[in-house]
C-alpha cells in the first residue's frame, strides 16, 4: 500500500541555518504531495503542495519539488527562523491522505 | 472564514468508559475526515465522509469506534468502551470536495487521555 517516510527528528538548527527535511513515498498511482506544519498548541496547517511530477510547491520561504524518479518531496528553507520551530508532516493523497510520522524542528537563536 | 471547530479540547476518562467528540466543519465543505494522532506519530485516517455517506472506514476499529454525520454537516465520533491505547489526539478535518488536489483544513483536535 501507499506510505510516507520522513527523516527522524528532532532536528535542532541555529537561526539562519539551511534546512532540509527528507521525505520519500511509495504509491501505486500518481498522488499529490503535501507538507503540513503543526506549531506548538495549534492544529495542522497546509504549508505547501505539489500535484504532479516536477512541480515545485513554495510558501513562507519553504520549497519542495515533486521528484517522481526518486519518489521524493524534500522540504527546504534557506534560512530558518525561531518561529519555524514546529513539527513538519509530509503527506500524500491518492484515494486518501496518508501522513508521514512527522519531524520535529527546533530553531535556536 | 471560521475554521473547523472541535470540542472538547481535552478529555480524561477511565478505561471502559465511553466518550464522544464533536466536529463542525467549514461551511460548505462536503468532505469530512476523522484522524487519530498518537503521540510521536503522524495522523492516521479513521473515517472519511462525503456529505453524510461513508467513503472510507477501513481503519476504524468498528468494535469500539463509531462515527456519524447525519445531516451532512457536523459529525460525532464515539468510543465505547475506551482502552488505554486509545489515548491520542483526535483530529477532524474538512475539504471542499473530494479530489486529489483539494486541501484539507484541520481543527485543533481533542486530546484524549484514558487512564
Amino acid at each position: 500500500g501507499n506510505s510516507v517516510t520522513q527523516m527522524e527528528g528532532p532536528v535542532t538548527l541555529s537561526e539562519e541555518a539551511f534546512l532540509t527535511i527528507n521525505c520519500t513515498y511509495t504509491a501505486t498511482g500518481y498522488p499529490s504531495l503535501f507538507w503540513y506544519v503543526q506549531y506548538p498548541g495549534e492544529g495542522l496547517q497546509l504549508l505547501l503542495k505539489a500535484t504532479k511530477a516536477d512541480d515545485k510547491g513554495s510558501n513562507k520561504g519553504f520549497e519542495a519539488t515533486y521528484r517522481k524518479e526518486t519518489t521524493s518531496f524534500h522540504l527546504e528553507k534557506g534560512s530558518v527562523q525561531v518561529s519555524d520551530s514546529a513539527v513538519y508532516f509530509c503527506a500524500l493523497r491518492d484515494d486518501k491522505v496518508i501522513f508521514g510520522p512527522g519531524t520535529s524542528l527546533s530553531v535556536i537563536p | 472564514e471560521a475554521g473547523v471547530a472541535q470540542s472538547p479540547r481535552y478529555k480524561i476518562i477511565e478505561k471502559r468508559q465511553s466518550v464522544a467528540f464533536w466536529c463542525n466543519p467549514i461551511s460548505g465543505h462536503a468532505t469530512l475526515y476523522w484522524y487519530q494522532q498518537i503521540l510521536g506519530q503522524g495522523p492516521k485516517l479513521l473515517i472519511q465522509f462525503q456529505n453524510n455517506g461513508v467513503v472510507d472506514d477501513s481503519q476504524l476499529p468498528k468494535d469500539r469506534f463509531s462515527a456519524e454525520r447525519l445531516k451532512g454537516v457536523d459529525s460525532t465520533l464515539k468510543i465505547q468502551p475506551a482502552k488505554l491505547e486509545d489515548s491520542a489526539v483526535y483530529l477532524c478535518a474538512s475539504s471542499l470536495i473530494e479530489g486529489m488536489n483539494t486541501e484539507a483544513f484541520f481543527g485543533q483536535g481533542t486530546r484524549l487521555t484514558v487512564v
